[in-house]
């Protein structure tokens, strides 16, 4: 049983750029969370997703970011017009129910780095 | 809000000898913890949870922890470390009613020979 798989694991991206961000889930898991790391800090909460809904986004900042979860195919985060602030590990983790008790499952990341 | 401290933000040990990783969190309410490790440029790898039950929770790799609900702690332990432990460890924890984490900044324990 195959992982979390996130892709690209690495993104050079120039500012003012466009950054796609993907994840596809373990088998038979429903649930997306995203996540970022910036440098020496720990993971934020950005947003959770579920198939074809946003269940919440609290953590995503209010422009450029959105996120997607189709009933088809990988969650995808989108980051637009990117800044060097925007620099920093992304991950994206799954789960099999929308419950907190529920283990959380960790891809490798994608690291952006925006030049 | 929910919020989640590491007090050590590094912590140098030699081969097998005792470590400690210290993790405090804000509200008791119906907490859930968890201890995640992060080997370098990977992922995070679940150690163990505690969610109900015992205060003592076992994990994987000779990790253990012990939710303390007056000291609201809940610290890691391993009796002797090997220099595959060296890397960033991360406690988390999510709230009834919340599925997101939320972590503390890390401990980056490193085992010297």
């Amino acid at each position: 049983n195959a992982g979390v798989m996130q892709n690209p694991r690495h993104l050079v991206r120039r500012r003012g750029q466009e950054a796609r961000l993907r994840c596809s889930p373990m088998k038979g898991h429903s649930h997306v969370y995203w996540y970022r790391q910036l440098p020496e800090e720990g993971l934020k909460f950005m947003v959770y997703l579920q198939k074809e809904n946003i269940i919440d986004e609290s953590g995503m900042p209010k422009e450029r970011f959105s996120a997607e979860f189709p009933k088809e195919g990988p969650s995808i985060l989108r980051i637009q017009q990117v800044v060097r602030g925007d620099s920093a590990a992304y991950f994206c983790a799954s789960s099999p129910r929308d419950s907190f008790r529920e283990t959380q499952y960790f891809g490798p990341g994608t690291r952006l780095l925006v030049l | 809000a929910q919020s989640v401290t590491q007090l050590d933000s590094q912590v140098p040990v030699f081969e097998e000898a005792p470590v400690e990783l210290r993790c405090n969190y804000s509200s008791s309410v119906s907490v859930y913890l968890f201890w995640y490790v992060q080997y370098p440029n990977q992922g995070l790898q679940l150690l163990l949870k505690y969610l109900s039950g015992s205060t003592l929770v076992k994990g994987i790799n000779g990790f253990e922890a012990e939710f303390n609900k007056s000291q609201t702690s809940f610290h890691l332990r391993k009796p002797s470390v090997h220099i595959s432990d060296t890397a960033e460890y991360f406690c988390a924890a999510s709230q009834g009613g919340s599925e997101k984490l939320v972590f503390g900044k890390g401990t980056k324990l490193t085992v010297n020979p």
